[in-house]
Parts: structure tokens; C-alpha cells; sequence
């Protein structure tokens, strides 16, 4: 079955623009999660969705935000973009409910970003 | 808040070598799960193996396994007969069960560059 796809895989912007990615989890999976990944500060995570809503949230700042539609596909959108935003966006889906417990999370291969 | 630390930023070993790989996390939780994450050049995570922290039996996966001590907060993995394809970061990842059945985000830790030598 397909995995988790993330559109585009690369992208670069200006700083002050938005931007905004995709992710479309694997078929059945509802709940979304979306992490950071840096090299000066790792893997972060910005935020989950499950059912549209907005579950859980990293400390990350208001510019970051995300949306769930109802076919379980999610968007994130940055906006004002800053230097510090370059980075791996990495999209993660898993099953809703206890399955994320005995089946973790199923990662994309992210989109990096470049922000100049 | 819980916080992963992976002590060793980069290993190598022969190939066919036994490595492990040094995992050590801090929390006040006493529900929650542990996960080993290999990123390879590709940039995928790859779900390695899993433990529930309420089971005391070291969670297996063919050539992966794992030394899990709750008390002390260990969570290391063993990679038997390493290989090639073996090379990759490895991210060791805690998850906080909520008592309702759900799950936070997960904390990753930094990561370990391990290199599998020809």
C-alpha cells in the first residue's frame, strides 16, 4: 500500500513569504503529525491533527499552523517566514486511537525547506 | 516534560559487528512507549522496533533488539551482524500514553550516525 507522501520535496523561499506542505497519510490512518528537523536542534515536534482537530501542539510559535480535511490529509502553512524555518518538514501518520500505540508512527520523506 | 539522550553522535563498526547503540530518557510518566528510528540518506524514518514500558520482556526484531531498564532509564539497541544497508542515523523516540487510550507527540533524541564499514 502506499506510504506516507509529502509534496513538494523541496522548496525554497524568501523570508517574509509563507509557505505551505502537504501530506496525505496512509490509507486508514486518521491521525497526522507533523515534526521539525534540524541540525542544531534535532526533531521537534509542531503538532498532531485527528479528525480535523488539532490534538496536541509543540512549543513552536504561532506562524506555525496546520489544518486536517476530511479524507485525513493535512497542510501545514508557515507564515512570515524567517532563516531559522529551513529545515526537513517530516509528516507522520498512525493508525487512530490505541493503534498509534502498537504501531508507532509511519514517516514521509519530508520536505526540506530553504528559506534565503 | 521528558527529555532523550543519545550520548554517542556517531559509531563505526565492521560489517558483521555487533554495535549497540546508548539511549537514556528522563520522565516522571509511568505509561509510555520507546522506539528506535532509523533515517537513512532518504530522509524516511523507518519504525525500527518498540517497547511498551510496562512489559519487562526486551522487545526483538530479527537482527534488532533492545535493553530496556526502566529504573535505571535505559533504552539501548543491539544491531546483530551489522550490514551495509545497516548505516543510517538512528533516533531513539519516547511516547507518553495518555490514560484515555491516546498518545502525545513524539521526543526524539539526537541522534546517532552510525557507519557500517565494508
Amino acid at each position: 500500500k502506499a506510504g506516507v507522501t509529502q509534496t513538494p520535496r523541496y522548496l525554497i523561499k524568501t523570508r517574509g513569504q509563507q509557505v505551505t506542505l502537504s501530506c496525505s497519510p496512509i490509507s486508514g490512518h486518521r491521525s497526522v503529525s507533523w515534526y521539525q528537523q534540524t541540525p542544531g536542534q534535532g526533531l521537534q515536534f509542531l503538532f498532531e491533527y485527528f479528525s480535523e482537530t488539532q490534538r496536541n501542539k509543540g512549543n513552536f510559535p504561532g506562524r506555525f499552523s496546520g489544518r486536517q480535511f476530511s479524507n485525513s490529509r493535512s497542510e501545514m502553512n508557515v507564515s512570515t517566514l524567517e532563516l531559522g524555518d529551513s529545515a526537513l518538514y517530516l509528516c507522520a501518520s498512525s493508525l487512530p486511537g490505541t493503534g498509534v500505540l502498537s504501531s508507532g508512527y509511519t514517516f514521509g520523506s519530508g520536505t526540506r525547506l530553504t528559506v534565503v | 516534560a521528558q527529555t532523550v539522550t543519545q550520548s554517542q553522535p556517531e559509531m563505526s563498526v565492521q560489517e558483521a559487528e555487533t554495535v549497540t547503540l546508548s539511549c537514556t530518557y528522563d520522565t516522571s510518566e509511568n505509561n509510555y512507549y520507546l522506539f528506535w528510528y532509523k533515517q537513512p540518506p532518504s530522509r524516511q524514518m523507518i519504525l525500527v522496533i518498540r517497547q511498551e514500558a510496562y512489559k519487562q520482556q526486551n522487545a526483538t526484531e530479527n537482527r534488532f533488539s533492545v535493553n530496556f531498564q526502566k529504573a535505571a532509564k535505559s533504552f539501548s539497541l543491539k544491531i546483530s551482524d551489522s550490514q551495509l544497508g545497516d548505516t543510517a542515523m538512528y533516533f531513539c523516540a519516547f511516547m507518553k500514553q495518555y490514560s484515555g487510550g491516546g498518545a502525545d507527540g513524539l521526543t526524539f533524541g539526537k541522534g546517532t550516525h552510525l557507519i557500517i564499514q565494508p
